[in-house]
């Protein structure tokens, strides 16, 4: 069973504020990744890192950011948050470059 | 560029009828193929992992099969419990991330 957490689980928050989704793991991955996902479509990869004080955006442009201080610690900030955001945001990391991802539970976030 | 293309996009079985869920792929140098389970508003569930074409793995109800050119899902006498989305991912080897494809929404009927 993977050991990666995501809090929170839903998020309501108004036009304007800034946010912070959380993501822990306890495997010791050095990979880690935040994806975006729609009801009913496709993830998309907004940001990855591949260890401490690494970090690269993704396929999908995203106004969002990360930092990697740690090794399982990797945060996503919304500096403003508007309509637009509103989507699910899962975490996942992988003890490689070439093998399986495990995900989290997701944050589902409403900007309203 | 690379593609993973997913069929069909819905499936409704009976239970115990047994079906296979297909997934194609096009990509510049497979590094592996990934098998995921998704139940509404949850992560992706992972499953199986394949890395050369000939390859299978089990899993209670579930099998999964490589080729060079597609993998099969099959899922043999399902049951309820077995309703979810079937997410395939491909690691090419030219990318650093996954491909996933847009699922197969299962349900099984009682």
């Amino acid at each position: 069973e993977a050991d990666i957490y995501q809090t929170p689980r839903y998020l309501v928050i108004g036009t304007g504020k800034k946010i912070t989704l959380e993501c822990s793991q306890t495997m010791g991955h050095d990979k880690m990744y935040w994806y975006q996902q729609d009801p009913g479509m496709e993830l998309h990869l907004i940001h990855y890192s591949y260890g401490v004080n690494s970090t690269e955006k993704g396929d999908l442009s995203s106004e969002s950011t990360v930092s990697r201080i740690r090794t399982e610690h990797f945060p996503l900030t919304l500096e403003s948050a508007r309509p637009s955001h509103t989507s699910q945001y899962l975490c996942a990391s992988s003890a490689g470059r070439h093998t399986e991802a495990f995900f989290g539970q997701g944050t589902r976030l409403t900007v309203v | 560029e690379d593609q993973v293309t997913q069929s069909p996009e819905a499936l409704r079985l009976q239970e115990g009828e047994s079906s296979s869920l297909n997934c194609s792929y096009t990509v510049s140098g497979l590094r592996g193929l990934f098998w995921y389970r998704q139940d509404p508003g949850k992560g992706p569930e992972f499953l199986f992992t394949l890395y050369s074409a000939g390859e299978e793995k089990e899993k209670e109800r579930l099998k999964a099969t490589l080729t060079k050119k597609e993998s099969f899902l099959h899922i043999t006498a399902p049951k309820p419990e077995d309703s979810a989305t079937y997410l395939c991912a491909v690691n090419p080897g030219s990318a650093r991330q996954l491909t996933f494809g847009s699922g197969t929404q299962l349900t099984v009927l009682p």
